[in-house]
């Protein structure tokens, strides 16, 4: 079964940086299938990128999502005040199983 | 305006059965466009996919909880349904329902409620 890694596990940045964030996939996986998830405390997730690079509904263009095969990056260009939160990617595994990677959570420096 | 809402027990005995529902409202549940599924998350911890439910009463279950769970949908009530047996300490956790693009070339959840913590105790 896929195993999705994130990298690193928590990043420390301040406003206004930019943040990278990395997803890696244990074998090459079809790019239409990864999404990014936002989660703030005590809150839902929320779907920031599905299929790679494409921005939900209402996210910012500061968001963007790009990479192939095993390969992922969630870049937040100018991190906001309300950005310091937990990611999340997802891949659709084998059997159509849902997978999460286990979250990097970007913190303020 | 979709909205998602969990509804059930906040505490559940181990070895019993933990059943929670979540209510679709300002959209129908019989989309043929959309699944419906359940997501936890163990305090502190990170997501864990559940299962995934279709109108027509398709599924597709997490390998690891297949065994333990059943996820229903009643489309007379717009709900869907999760139960999960034979409960340990191991499945506390906030359960969450969403709405699932899950498909040919699609797999993410874009509608969620706001989670139903559940704690496994005596």
């Amino acid at each position: 079964e896929i195993v999705l890694t994130q990298s690193p596990g928590t990043l420390s940045l301040s406003p206004g940086e930019r943040a990278t964030l990395s997803c890696r996939a244990s074998q090459s996986v079809d790019s239409s299938y990864l999404a990014w998830y936002q989660q703030k405390p005590d809150q839902a997730p929320r779907l920031l990128i599905y299929g790679t690079s494409s921005r939900a509904t209402g996210i910012p263009d500061r968001f963007s999502g790009s990479g192939s095969g095993t390969d992922f990056t969630l870049t937040i260009s100018r991190l906001e005040p309300e950005d310091f939160a937990v990611y999340y990617c997802q891949q659709l595994g084998s059997s159509m199983g849902i997978i999460f990677g286990p979250g990097t959570k970007v913190e303020i420096k | 305006q979709l909205q998602l809402q969990e509804s059930g027990p906040g505490l559940v005995k181990p070895s019993e059965t933990l059943s929670l529902t979540c209510t679709v409202s300002g959209g129908s549940i019989s989309t043929d466009t959309y699944y419906w599924g359940w997501i936890r998350q163990s305090p502190g911890k990170g997501l864990e996919w559940i299962g995934n439910v279709f109108h027509g009463g398709s599924t597709y279950y997490n390998p690891s909880l297949k065994s333990r769970v059943t996820i229903s949908v009643d489309t007379s009530q717009n709900q869907f349904s999760l139960e999960l047996r034979s409960v340990t300490a191991a499945d506390t956790a906030v359960y969450y329902c969403a709405r699932a693009s899950f498909g040919v070339v699609t797999a993410y959840f874009d509608y969620w409620g706001q989670g139903n913590l559940v704690t496994v105790s005596s």
